[in-house]
């Protein structure tokens, strides 16, 4: 099994852009797809990026995922912040047995 | 588009047993290109995924909870339910369900959730 490490915080300015980082602690980021949510107060979680970088229909264009081999971490960019972005935002993969993993959370401050 | 909502009692003794359902609409649970999943979140913390079951029986548990879960389908009634036995504190939560794809296990939609608290 592995884990999935996240800042537990970031904050920027609006119309700033701010990135989230989601290390995998053993294997490889790109062995797996990784998805992201956003979960606003009070609220369940919605998916912003799935299978590394897709986008969900309805979700901006202010909003890319990527993967990084090289720092084997998975990335979520929010470009021209706004404070309805203000948020947790978590990664999320999965093992080879489909064990499903979540990194610990990122609040982001805007 | 589809929906998910989740159902059952709101407090649950320590020792006894914990049981949820997630109905669906707008969807089949019968669909083979999907697992039905029960995640839950403790108050103020992170997400813990504790299982999924596809609509042909197969299961996936976590492993710091399968010996206590059981996940099962009700596709007459478009349902699936969870069971989470020998509760403690520490399993007071909210509980979502949602539904993830086969290719990537990306949950969406999630249900509103469900608090569920564990005390005497």
């Amino acid at each position: 099994n592995f884990m999935l490490t996240q800042p537990h915080s970031v904050s920027e300015s609006p119309g700033k852009t701010v990135t989230i980082s989601c290390t995998r602690n053993s294997g490889s980021i790109a062995s797996n797809y990784v998805q992201w949510y956003q979960q606003r107060p009070g609220s369940a979680p919605t998916n912003v990026i799935y299978e590394n970088r897709e986008r969900p229909s309805g979700v901006p264009d202010r909003f890319s995922g990527s993967i990084d081999s090289s720092s084997n971490s998975a990335s979520l960019t929010i470009s021209g912040l706004k404070t309805e972005d203000e948020a947790d935002y978590y990664c999320q993969s999965y093992d080879t047995s489909n064990h499903v993993i979540f990194g610990g959370g990122t609040k982001v401050t805007v | 588009q589809v929906q998910l909502l989740e159902s059952g009692p709101g407090l649950v003794k320590p020792s006894e047993t914990l049981s949820l359902t997630c109905t669906v609409s707008g969807g089949s649970v019968s669909s083979g290109s999907y697992y039905w999943n029960w995640i839950r979140q403790p108050p103020g913390k992170g997400l813990e995924w504790i299982g999924y079951i596809h609509y042909s029986g197969r299961t996936n548990y976590s492993p710091s909870l399968k010996s206590r879960v059981t996940i099962s389908l009700e596709t007459s009634k478009n349902h699936f339910s969870l069971r989470l036995s020998s509760v403690t504190a520490a399993d007071t939560a909210l509980y979502y369900c949602a539904r993830g794809t086969i290719v990537a296990l990306e949950f969406d939609p999630w249900g509103q959730g469900t608090l569920v608290t564990v005390s005497s």
